[in-house]
């Protein structure tokens, strides 16, 4: 069965140092892979998405970059972090065809940044 | 533009009772989707249901029901005789069909309690 791994689960990080966050999925192959932020009462929003290695698109402008070095893993960075990066990141996967529209979200990673 | 409004922030039942999460959404699309995600605790967000535009059957799975309605632009997640273990935030989410990317367009969530 497939199955998606976050880590860390909780990060302090200051501000102004650089985040790495990782993504990892297993038992599929090609998967779509997608990076969600979830700020302090609001939503979730979507930040960055990839079809496959090397190919990344962005949703929103911002302190963040996505990278997928191998298929299975899609890694959240960022060179110097901002108070506003603070929130619960949430990666995703979903694979590839038709009626397979849904995505299936790993535990999370909880940044906070001070 | 696309969004999705849950306008009950939070929900506290005693065990036992009905519970109806509202969720309300606005697109211009005429083919989309929408989903119903359970976040425990623990922070993951769990898959419940995918619902296409075209298809507005209720749907029930076992103590889990959705009324579809086009007319009002309205998709409730009920859930009959609630029990502790459903206490979380849920989230409605919208998203375009025909060209899906996986981008969800998230309602602020529901925290539903359920208190023994």
């Amino acid at each position: 069965s497939q199955t998606i791994h976050q880590w860390p689960a909780t990060l302090v990080q200051p501000v102004g140092s650089p985040l790495s966050l990782e993504c990892t999925v297993e038992g599929t192959s090609n998967p779509n892979l997608y990076w969600y932020r979830q700020a302090a009462g609001r939503g979730l929003q979507l930040l960055f998405y990839s079809v496959g290695i090397g190919q990344i698109s962005s949703e929103v402008p911002q302190n963040l970059s996505a990278s997928r070095p191998q298929d299975r893993q899609f890694i959240l960075s960022s060179k110097k972090l901002l108070l506003s990066d603070s929130g619960f990141y949430l990666c995703a996967w979903r694979s590839g065809g038709a009626a397979n529209e849904k995505l299936f979200f790993g535990s999370g990673t909880q940044l906070s940044v001070l | 533009a696309q969004k999705v409004t849950q306008a009950q922030t939070e929900i506290s039942v005693v065990e036992k009772e009905d519970v109806t999460l509202d969720c309300v959404y606005e697109t211009r699309d005429t083919t989309y989707y929408l989903f119903w995600y359970k976040q425990p605790p623990s922070g993951e967000l769990v898959f419940l249901i995918r619902r296409n535009s075209f298809d507005e059957q209720n749907e029930i799975s076992g103590r889990y029901s959705w009324n579809f309605q086009k007319s009002t632009s309205s998709f409730n997640f009920t859930i009959t005789a609630s029990q502790v273990v459903d206490s979380a935030v849920y989230f409605c989410a919208l998203s375009e069909a025909l060209l899906w990317t996986g981008k969800l367009i998230f309602g602020q969530g529901t925290t539903l309690q359920v208190k023994p």
